[in-house]
């Protein structure tokens, strides 16, 4: 079955440390992204993607950083510059910005 | 404030029920989607209505659009306890790669 894949479903992070939150996709799709969810503040925009070896940042991009060497993988790094990395982390692929995306089913990142 | 913005942010029904969502924006849109979240899990995509188009159906769906208001509405007929889940907004802004979601309402559906 085609799909997007978030892995892990849970991590947690020291602080100070690097962590980096994998997402993979067979769906052939060309664009990529990545959204953040706290309670009561919807999506934000972390990364996006629209095609292999360029990314675009979204609205909240200081202290994330994310790569796109393959069309089927796009996988977000939080570095220790993220200060409040604690959140549900959201990876979504489309074929294009105009139709509906495809959702992974998430990351819990916490801070420990 | 957001583009896109959920009213209610909650609403509790019965089974069986209908239940209507509304979403305003504030910029010029390619298309407005809708979207579902069962808590802890990603989003999934209900269904997408072009710019040029005033309904569209899916199954128990209902959505319309209104551009001179810049406001859409999501209905669920015969509504279920499966129905239960968050339900979000996202717009495709003109000129813009990017999907500004809304923040969510949350609907309950008693059984």
């Amino acid at each position: 079955d085609g799909g997007i894949t978030q892995s892990p479903k849970y991590l947690f992070r020291k602080e100070g440390q690097n962590v980096t939150l994998s997402c993979e996709q067979n769906l052939n799709h060309d664009a990529m992204y990545w959204y953040r969810q706290d309670p009561g503040q919807g999506l934000r925009l972390i990364y996006y993607s629209q095609i292999v070896n360029d990314f675009q940042k979204g609205d909240i991009a200081e202290g994330y950083s994310v790569s796109r060497e393959k069309k089927e993988s796009f996988p977000l790094t939080v570095t220790s510059a993220q200060k409040n990395p604690t959140a549900f982390y959201l990876c979504a692929s489309s074929i294009n910005r105009r139709d509906g995306y495809t959702f992974g089913s998430g990351t819990r990142l916490t801070v420990v | 404030s957001q583009q896109g913005e959920e009213d209610p942010q909650a609403l509790s029904i019965q089974e069986g029920e209908n239940a209507t969502m509304n979403c305003s924006y504030k910029t010029s849109i390619n298309n407005l989607q809708w979207y579902r979240q069962n808590s802890g899990r990603g989003l999934v995509h209900l269904i997408l209505i072009r710019s040029n188009e005033r309904e569209k159906h899916s199954g128990r769906l209902r959505v319309t659009l209104d551009t001179s208001k810049k406001s859409s509405s999501l209905l669920i007929t015969a509504s279920r306890a499966a129905d239960t889940a968050s339900y979000f907004c996202a717009t495709a802004l003109r000129g813009s790669e990017k999907l500004v979601f809304g923040k969510g309402m949350k609907l309950t559906v008693n059984p």
